[in-house]
């Protein structure tokens, strides 16, 4: 069970757009529509920003988004803001009851 | 409101057992499934595995060997064993529910608790 795919790092300026991509096989991101989004800050304990793809859970604000094509899943915040700098996991069920994480991506406000 | 808590030793010696429980105040744990997700200093997040209220288990193929899950559901309670830990298994160990049924809806967290594995 090989971690899923993401960028290391991404940035971007308030009031832009940036987007995280998640890759994995068909055997998880691509087999199921079943993927989760975290954010996590320095020091503290992750945060569901999206899951089954693109639904947000109550209290996450409309600039996060959630997408999929084939085996590679996407987060996109618009409207990029400094609070929004964070580690980012995605997360998906990977069949028969197991779970795979990716390996984080480090998005930086300009 | 849930609120999950760790708790068990900081401290683990290399080659024995690393054990920790998560109470689970705020809510049943005879529902969903109820998650071990751990994260060595400075890298990613890995699921473990998952217990669930009837007592089912299922665990990262990369554990299996070395893992257990179990739950108490009189005490609101579920626990982690993992064996023949080495200093790999340094993390900080958080208990997760999920509330779906496809082990990725991850809604509630506990705090964490670090583990160190040292002689």
């Amino acid at each position: 069970q090989s971690a899923l795919t993401q960028p290391r790092s991404v940035s971007g300026s308030p009031g832009q757009s940036v987007t995280i991509s998640c890759t994995g096989t068909s055997s998880d991101v691509g087999g199921y529509n079943y993927v989760s989004w975290y954010q996590q800050h320095p020091g503290k304990v992750p945060k569901l920003m999206i899951y089954d793809v693109s639904k947000r859970p109550s209290g996450v604000p409309g600039r996060f988004s959630g997408s999929k094509s084939g085996n590679t899943a996407s987060l996109t915040i618009s409207g990029l803001q400094a609070e929004d700098e964070a580690d980012y996991y995605c997360c998906s069920y990977a069949g028969t009851y197991t779970s795979v994480f990716g390996g984080g991506t480090k998005l930086t406000v300009l | 409101q849930v609120q999950l808590q760790e708790s068990g030793p900081g401290l683990v010696k290399p080659s024995e057992t690393l054990s920790l429980t998560c109470t689970v105040s705020g809510g049943s744990i005879t529902r969903y499934s109820w998650n071990w997700i751990r994260q060595p200093p400075g890298q990613g997040l890995e699921w473990i595995g998952y217990a669930y209220y009837s007592g089912s288990t299922n665990y990262n193929p990369s554990f299996k060997s070395r893992v257990s899950m179990s739950i108490d559901t009189s005490k609101n309670q579920f626990s982690l064993k993992l064996t023949s830990v080495t200093a790999a298994d340094t993390a900080v160990y958080y208990c997760a529910r999920d509330s779906s049924d496809w082990l990725h809806l991850f809604d509630y967290w506990g705090q964490g608790t670090l583990v160190t594995v040292s002689s």
